[in-house]
């Protein structure tokens, strides 16, 4: 089974720190993905990469920026952290039919 | 108008009773339809996916597509309450990538 691993579950964090989620898949796959999950607003893209160094902007960037430096793991990047951050962050890989989550950060920005 | 809408409940059941959770998305090019569970305080896991329109079932869980309004459905029979959790409709959206569309999830409560 393909495993996709969240080096933290919870963290906290201060206004306008940077902030570096990590994400590691032992899968080999190219594709891989952030979102976000909100109560009400469900999961949104916030970047994806399909090669090494390759990447491209999901629906909601802003705030965010991402490194893939090797195939395996995949950062977020919150530039300078702010409370309208506070949320779950999901990293994902893809596979033929759907994707495999990571078990999630949940962030909270105080 | 959203491209995946969903109910959001919560929806609660007793122990047994079929359950029916519905999307409605709103490109009729999307082809491939997945079910996603995610349980409290863990990432989302792929249920089931189809193709186009019909049905596929996997032991007590069905998907079905109707492609003519745009609508498609997760049944579940004989509900058990380890089946409560939040269940995800998502869609590719297409193109080369194929970013995944979801809904907002539908929170389902089975009572034993």
């Amino acid at each position: 089974d393909v495993k996709v691993t969240q080096s933290s579950r919870y963290l906290v964090k201060r206004t306008g720190e940077k902030v570096f989620l990590e994400c590691v898949q032992d899968m080999d796959h190219e594709n891989m993905f952030w979102y976000r999950q909100d109560p009400g607003l469900g999961l949104r893209l916030i970047y994806f990469s399909y090669d090494v160094k390759m990447k491209e902007k999901g629906d909601i960037p802003e705030g965010y920026s991402v490194s893939r430096e090797k195939k395996e793991r995949f950062s977020l990047i919150l530039e300078s952290a702010s409370t309208n951050q506070t949320s779950m962050y999901l990293c994902a890989t893809r596979q033929s039919y759907g994707y495999t989550f990571g078990s999630g950060t949940r962030l909270t920005v105080v | 108008q959203k491209e995946v809408e969903q109910d959001p409940g919560p929806l609660s059941v007793p122990e047994g009773a079929i359950v029916s959770l519905n999307c409605t998305y709103s490109n009729s090019a999307f082809q491939y339809f997945m079910w996603y569970r995610q349980y409290s305080r863990k990432g989302p896991e792929l249920l089931m996916y189809t193709y186009s329109s019909g049905n596929k079932e996997d032991g007590r869980f069905t998907a079905q597509v109707d492609k003519s309004s745009k609508y498609i459905s997760l049944f579940i029979r004989d509900s058990q309450p380890s089946d409560s959790a939040t269940y995800l409709c998502a869609t590719p959206r297409g193109g080369a990538t194929n970013k995944l569309i979801f809904g907002t999830g539908t929170l389902l409560a089975v009572q034993p």
